[in-house]
């Protein structure tokens, strides 16, 4: 299976303020996906990312507030913007790889 | 829209027995896959197993056994002689095939506690 390195692993921010959260994959995919579990929650899609077009958003995400780039097949960033306490969540990242779902080792991310 | 249903909040187990977290799913869709996720306190996700819905045998990995009843929408995963690092998260997830692509939509989940 494929194997992700998501960056950070967690971090701190201030309200108010952006985190970048970057996923390396180690063989090209098509797509990738970005998650959010908040806490003691199970995990919902944010958005899918192909490469070379616009990333898909799920119903109550906005590209405003969590935009995606996906510059080629083995790397995507997901931003959270405009941070409040509300987004304090761990976020992964995932891809498909034949039958399964690889995913990145998570960002736990607490903002103050 | 599928939905992946999981009634047990949370399980306890004696370290060396056998486990069941059940998992209900519903979806029209007549080829689908199911997931097992173990997530533990660091919070990564680890695959554990895998059922697709034309799979005629329960699919098995090492402990880990799923009970497939197709008829009855049932996916339980069932974890033979517990240890104590089985202690975590557990997810059931199904995925979805739609016209932008298949993805997964997760469970509540099941944390699971293995009692010495």
């Amino acid at each position: 299976s494929a194997v992700i390195s998501q960056k950070p692993s967690r971090d701190i921010c201030q309200r108010g303020t952006s985190l970048t959260i970057q996923c390396q994959v180690d063989s090209q995919v098509t797509m990738m996906f970005w998650y959010r579990q908040q806490p003691g929650q199970s995990l919902t899609l944010i958005a899918t990312a192909n490469q070379g077009s616009e990333a898909t958003y799920e119903s109550g995400f906005v590209i405003d507030k969590f935009p995606i780039s996906r510059p080629n097949l083995t790397f995507s960033t997901l931003t959270v913007s405009n941070m409040s306490p509300e987004d304090s969540s761990i976020y992964l990242c995932s891809v498909a790889r034949n039958y399964g779902y690889t995913f990145g080792s998570g960002t736990r991310l607490t903002v103050v | 829209a599928q939905k992946i249903t999981q009634t047990q909040p949370g399980m306890f187990v004696q370290e060396k027995e056998a486990v069941t977290l059940d998992c209900t799913y519903d979806t029209s869709d007549q080829s689908y896959g199911l997931f097992w996720y173990k997530q533990p306190s660091s919070g990564e996700m680890i695959f554990l197993i895998y059922q697709g819905s034309y799979d005629e045998q329960n699919a098995t990995e090492g402990r880990y056994s799923l009970n497939f009843q197709k008829a009855r929408k049932s996916a339980n995963l069932v974890i033979s002689a517990s240890q104590l690092g089985d202690s975590a998260m557990y997810f059931c997830a199904m995925r979805e095939v739609r016209t932008s692509g298949s993805r997964l939509t997760f469970g509540e989940g099941t944390q699971l506690t293995v009692n010495p």
